[in-house]
């Protein structure tokens, strides 16, 4: 139980274009969920946490007009990272969060900006 | 802002040994403190929870250590296996907000 998937699981893109990353939960459903970012060696950073039906509360430095938060259900959450540029290659994560024992990562996408 | 520290050199043991990683913080007071591990291009899987009242949390072949005067914690694997090779990552945590260390990398050779 307690599965999360994210799509795509990689993608490269274009600089300037926009890129969309699903995160569902699959055999649960949850109405807090965050999305994370991770570079190379580097910890998770938390970029926004986002309640089913409400506005993504985003992190200081966060721009929330690139990173667009779509929480359309209660087991599915999009991101689109708008007007893509090179430093936004990373590794995508999405969690869904159910207690303070049970956060559900997903696998991750790994964005690549060329 | 807070800080967490991991050890972002790799720790490489023997099989059977027991791992022992730190996870140090400054300028926070977490209501709770988690251990994840995560394999290479895989999200986190949650491991074990420790509250701040708390100076001892078991699970299997895991141990977990809080300390909050010396804002540390000590994540030990007893009996380590190969296949413990993983990074493993502390998280801290208030509410709902959770903030990550980068990780130590750990190698368990046969």
């Amino acid at each position: 139980g307690a599965v999360v998937s994210q799509h795509p699981s990689w993608v490269i893109c274009k600089s300037g274009t926009s890129v969309k990353i699903e995160c569902r939960s699959l055999d649960f459903q949850a109405t807090t969920m965050f999305w994370y970012r991770q570079f190379p060696k580097q910890s998770l950073m938390l970029m926004a946490t986002s309640n089913e039906g409400s506005k993504a509360t985003y992190e200081q430095g966060v721009e929330k007009d690139k990173f667009l938060i779509n929480h359309a259900s209660l087991t599915l959450s999009t991101l689109t990272v708008t007007s893509a540029h090179p430093e936004d290659s990373s590794f995508y994560i999405c969690s869904w969060y159910m207690t303070r024992d049970e956060q559900y990562f997903g696998p991750g996408t790994r964005l690549t900006v060329t | 802002s807070q800080k967490i520290e991991q050890n972002s050199e790799a720790l490489n043991i023997q099989e059977g040994k027991t791992a022992t990683l730190t996870c140090n913080y400054t300028n926070y007071s977490p209501a709770y403190l988690q251990w994840y591990r995560q394999d290479p291009g895989r999200g986190p899987v949650f491991l074990l929870l420790i509250r701040e009242n708390e100076k001892e949390k078991r699970k299997e072949r895991l141990k977990v250590t809080f300390d909050t005067t010396l804002k540390q914690s000590l994540f030990h694997i007893t009996a380590s296996q190969p296949a413990d090779s993983a990074t493993y990552l502390c998280a801290l945590a208030n509410f709902n907000k959770f903030y990550f260390g980068s990780g130590t990398k750990l190698n368990v050779k046969p």
